[in-house]
C-alpha cells in the first residue's frame, strides 16, 4: 500500500512568486491536514480538508490556502512568497473516522531567496 | 485556540535509563494526544497514542499517561537503546465524528541515548 506521497520534494523560489504543493493521500483517506515546519516554530498546523471541505484553519495569513480534490488528493498554494515561508511543508492523511492515525509524507523543503 | 507546551527541549540519557518527556495543554477539550517521533531527515512517525477516557497505555518500553485535571500527559520510554534518539513531538486535537480534526504540536524534545 502506497504511503502519503508529496511532491515536489524540494523547490527553491523567488520572493514574491506563488507556489502550489501537491499532497496524495493513502488510498482510502478522506482526510488531509498540512503543517509548516521550521526549526525555530516546529511543527505549526496550517489547515485542514475533509471531503472536498476546509475543517479547521490554524492561524496563518491568507496568503496561505487549499483546496482538496473528489480524489482526496490536496493541494496548498502559498502566494507572494516572502523569505519566512522557507519550511518544510508536511501534509499527512487518515481516514478520517473517528480516532485514526494520522500518516506524513516526506515533506516539500521550499527555500524562498 | 489549543496550545500545547512541552519540557525539556532536550534529553540525554545513558543507554538503558529511562527518558521522560511532559507537555501541558490548555484546552480541555482536546480529547485526543498522540505522540510523534521524528529522526533526521524523516518524516514524523506516530508512536503512541492516548484518547481521553484512557489514563495510561503502554505499549512494549513504550508508555503513555494522562492527567486530564492537570491537563498534562509524559511519554515514558524505559531501557532506551541508541535508535531512540531522535526527536519527539507531542500533540493534542479535539476530534470529532468525521474530521481528522486538527494537530497542535508542541516544540518537540530532542532525545540522545549515549552508548
Amino acid at each position: 500500500k502506497a504511503g502519503v506521497t508529496q511532491t515536489p520534494r524540494y523547490l527553491i523560489k523567488t520572493r514574491g512568486q506563488q507556489v502550489t504543493l501537491s499532497c496524495s493521500p493513502i488510498s482510502g483517506h478522506r482526510s488531509v491536514s498540512w503543517y509548516q515546519q521550521t526549526p525555530g516554530q516546529g511543527l505549526q498546523f496550517l489547515f485542514e480538508y475533509f471531503s472536498e471541505t476546509q475543517r479547521n484553519k490554524g492561524n496563518f495569513p491568507g496568503r496561505f490556502s487549499g483546496r482538496q480534490f473528489s480524489n482526496s488528493r490536496s493541494e496548498m498554494n502559498v502566494s507572494t512568497l516572502e523569505l519566512g515561508d522557507s519550511a518544510l511543508y508536511l501534509c499527512a492523511s487518515s481516514l478520517g473516522q473517528g480516532f485514526t492515525e494520522a500518516f506524513f509524507g516526506q515533506g516539500t523543503r521550499l527555500t524562498v531567496v | 485556540g489549543e496550545n500545547v507546551e512541552q519540557h525539556p527541549s532536550t534529553l540525554s540519557v545513558q543507554e538503558g535509563d529511562s527518558a521522560v518527556i511532559k507537555c501541558t495543554y490548555s484546552d480541555s477539550a482536546s480529547n485526543y494526544f498522540p505522540w510523534y517521533k521524528q529522526e533526521l531527515g524523516k518524516r514524523p512517525q506516530l508512536i503512541i497514542d492516548i484518547r481521553s477516557n484512557v489514563g495510561e497505555k503502554k505499549d512494549q518500553r513504550i508508555a503513555v499517561t494522562l492527567n486530564k485535571t492537570a491537563k498534562h500527559f509524559s511519554l515514558h520510554i524505559t531501557e532506551t537503546q541508541p535508535e531512540d534518539s531522535a526527536v519527539y513531538f507531542c500533540a493534542a486535537s479535539k476530534w470529532n465524528g468525521g474530521s481528522q480534526g486538527n494537530l497542535i504540536f508542541g516544540k518537540g524534545t530532542k532525545l540522545s541515548v549515549k552508548p
